[in-house]
């Protein structure tokens, strides 16, 4: 099956820089990588996804670039805030019923 | 937020008892999926569902049992067979069983065995 992971497990950066986080995955069919926020104490919910015919996909401070050739996606976040503070999931997703494998998460600080 | 709900947020249970865990939602969603979350690590599948009175198991999917026989509901059982079920447990649902669809994701529930 499919096996994602994430790096770094924990980020900490200051207010203003930039984060970035990494995944890489293992079935070359996996064609949907979503990006879910999780705040403490609260449900995961998405932030950016992108979809294996394109490169790259961005929102306002939040980018997700995708190298299927490498099997490896990554979320930027620029102009980093304090509410930006949270755990971070990726996930990659094939034709197998919508069926997501998640990466084990990262602890993002973002330090005032 | 809303949409999906979760019942109870917390549950506590002595061992060798089985709980069902309660997942509803009204968004007209196909698909539903339960996850268990805990610490340090991702979302593990342990069941999902596709449809109405179809179910597949997940990637740990030992120790527990699922039913679908209403679309808007997808409880959870965590049998006595379950050797560690300590944990905090996410419902999801999406549109359909499309690998482009977002999952919206319950409260969650957290399990604790006494």
């Amino acid at each position: 099956g499919e096996n994602v992971e994430q790096h770094p497990s924990t980020l900490s950066v200051q207010e203003g820089d930039s984060a970035v986080i990494k995944c890489t995955y293992s079935d070359s069919a996996s064609n949907y990588f979503p990006w879910y926020k999780q705040e403490l104490g609260k449900r995961p919910q998405l932030i950016i996804d992108i979809r294996s015919n394109v490169g790259e996909k961005k929102d306002q401070r939040i980018a997700v670039t995708l190298n299927k050739t490498a099997k490896h996606f990554s979320l930027h976040i620029t102009e980093t805030q304090p509410e930006d503070s949270a755990v971070y999931f990726c996930a990659a997703s094939g034709t197998n019923a919508g069926k997501s494998t998640f990466g084990d998460g990262t602890t993002l600080t973002v330090k005032p | 937020d809303g949409g999906i709900t979760q019942s109870p947020k917390y549950l506590f249970r002595k061992e060798g008892q089985n709980v069902t865990l309660s997942c509803e939602q009204n968004l007209n969603h196909d698909a539903m999926y339960w996850y268990r979350q805990d610490p340090g690590q991702g979302l593990r599948l342990i069941y999902y569902s596709q449809i109405v009175n179809d179910f597949q198991k997940g990637d740990i999917a030992e120790g527990y049992s699922v039913s679908r026989e209403k679309k808007e509901s997808f409880p959870l059982t965590v049998t006595s067979a379950q050797k560690n079920p300590t944990a905090f447990y996410l419902c999801a649902s999406s549109i359909n069983g499309n690998s482009y669809n977002e999952q919206f994701f319950g409260p969650g529930t957290r399990l604790t065995v006494l």
